[in-house]
């Protein structure tokens, strides 16, 4: 099976940087993604990472270590509308269907 | 880039009454839907996945005779939560992957809040 964990909540102020930390347990493991869900919506996709290395969006990078079965999110330039929920995923290597599997979310609230 | 609508966004039920819910991948096919769960502050829970021209595959804990899936072409899959009670209210997402696009993960719908009152 798998298990993903990351920090229930996180705060951080406007203007600064914020990383949030991923740590997973998979029988199988295709890459770990990042996504981003504001209260009320769906979520959606940021960013995703198959190998080694450090994978930058903008005011967005993710990073993966896979022999530390370790990724992060990294958030730079914060802004109030980056207040959201960010949840790290796994895709099951063992489903044919490559169902994704969401760790219990990180909250992140931005003070100006 | 790839589009997953969901319909309708939120819906009010009467205890015992069923409620469908479709999910449609707009610009691509989509042989594969997800259908998740969420409940208030908590993360999104797999429920089934939905196969086209085949049954669905539920996740443990799931009842099949419950949440009804459908996935009867290659851009439709609709869910349909029968006798609808309270606790059934809930958050529900679907989602598909575009096995065209290359390193990416899934497109959600936007989401459909069901309330059972």
């Amino acid at each position: 099976g798998q298990s993903l964990e990351q920090p229930s909540e996180v705060t951080a102020v406007e203007g600064a940087i914020v990383q949030i930390n991923c740590t997973y347990q998979t029988s199988g493991f295709y890459g770990l993604s990042w996504y981003q869900q504001h209260d009320g919506g769906a979520p959606t996709f940021l960013s995703y990472n198959a190998l080694d290395g450090l994978e930058e969006t903008g005011r967005f990078s993710s990073f993966l270590s896979r022999s530390d079965s370790y990724g992060y999110l990294l958030l730079q330039e914060l802004q109030m509308k980056d207040s959201a929920s960010y949840f790290c995923a796994v895709r099951d290597r063992h489903s044919s269907a490559s169902k994704i599997i969401f760790g219990s979310g990180t909250r992140l609230s931005i003070r100006p | 880039g790839a589009v997953v609508s969901q319909h309708p966004s939120w819906v009010i039920c009467k205890s015992g009454t069923s409620v469908k819910i479709e999910c449609r991948s707009l610009d691509f096919q989509a042989t594969t839907m997800f259908w998740y769960r969420q409940f208030p502050k908590q993360s999104l829970m797999l429920m089934a996945t939905s196969n086209e021209g085949s049954k669905a595959t539920y996740e443990q804990g799931v009842e099949k005779d419950k949440f009804l899936i459908n996935h009867a072409s290659l851009t439709l899959s609709t869910l349909t939560v029968t006798s609808a009670h309270p606790e059934d209210s809930s958050f529900y997402i679907c989602s598909a992957r575009d096995p065209d696009i290359q390193n990416t993960e899934a497109f959600f719908g936007q989401g459909t809040r069901l309330t059972v009152v």
